[in-house]
């Protein structure tokens, strides 16, 4: 397997514009996580799915913030409208279920908001 | 709540051997990972303590305290390479909350 796959691995984008971010979990995984990360405020927790369900979106900073799971080998992330405190690294990562099974992360997509 | 201190960062000789710890305070928790980030690049996984105790896997050991909510990560035999940040992170029914992670300088 290729590992989880995100793109675009960098973004740039004016203020107020909508920005989607995309992930490809591996496959077989059943929990996706999306995760934001900056230096002020390390890794965080947004949201996650298993099989493909919400099951806890309170990371979710804003309504401006939104994610879906169609399906299970897709998931977005998007910002609508984008601010420039939104400028992270936002990491994807999925894992087995299990109690213990490790996330594998994705490269990651560099968002900057000018 | 979920809280998470390690120190902020770290400097070691190559060759020595370095310990970095981590403390949790957690609702629910099942385990604690150690994960390894260079600089620019994603998280990867080290190694997870179920039970208290010492996990060892090469060069890299970690240790759990349930009791105390801590735990530290083992490097040793320092090399360049191991230059990066490390992250703990105590897992909650498969979710999973990271500390801010603790930067480590190798140094010749």
């Amino acid at each position: 397997d290729a590992g989880v796959i995100q793109s675009p691995r960098h973004e740039v984008t004016e203020m107020g514009q909508e920005v989607t971010l995309r992930c490809k979990p591996i496959s077989g995984h059943d929990y996706l996580f999306w995760y934001r990360q900056t230096m002020m405020r390390g890794l965080e927790l947004l949201i996650y799915f298993n099989n493909n369900v919400p099951i806890d979106d309170s990371g979710m900073p804003e309504d401006r913030f939104s994610a879906k799971m169609p399906n299970a080998s897709f998931s977005t992330l998007k910002i609508q409208p984008s601010e420039p405190r939104d400028s992270a690294v936002y990491f994807c990562a999925s894992s087995l279920a299990g109690v213990n099974t490790e996330a594998f992360f994705g490269q990651g997509t560099r968002l900057t908001v000018v | 709540g979920q809280n998470i201190d390690q120190p902020t960062e770290m400097t070691a000789t190559e060759g020595a051997i370095v310990q970095i710890n981590c403390t949790y305070q957690t609702s629910g928790f099942n385990g604690l990972f150690w994960y390894q980030q260079h600089a620019g690049e994603a998280p990867t996984f080290l190694s997870y303590n179920v039970l208290d105790g010492l996990e060892e896997k090469g060069r890299f050991s970690s240790f759990l305290s349930r009791s105390k909510g801590y735990s530290y990560l083992l490097l040793k035999e320092l090399q360049m390479k191991d230059s990066a940040s490390y992250l703990c992170a105590a897992n909650n029914f498969n979710k999973f909350y990271f500390g801010s992670g603790t930067k480590l300088n190798v140094k010749p």
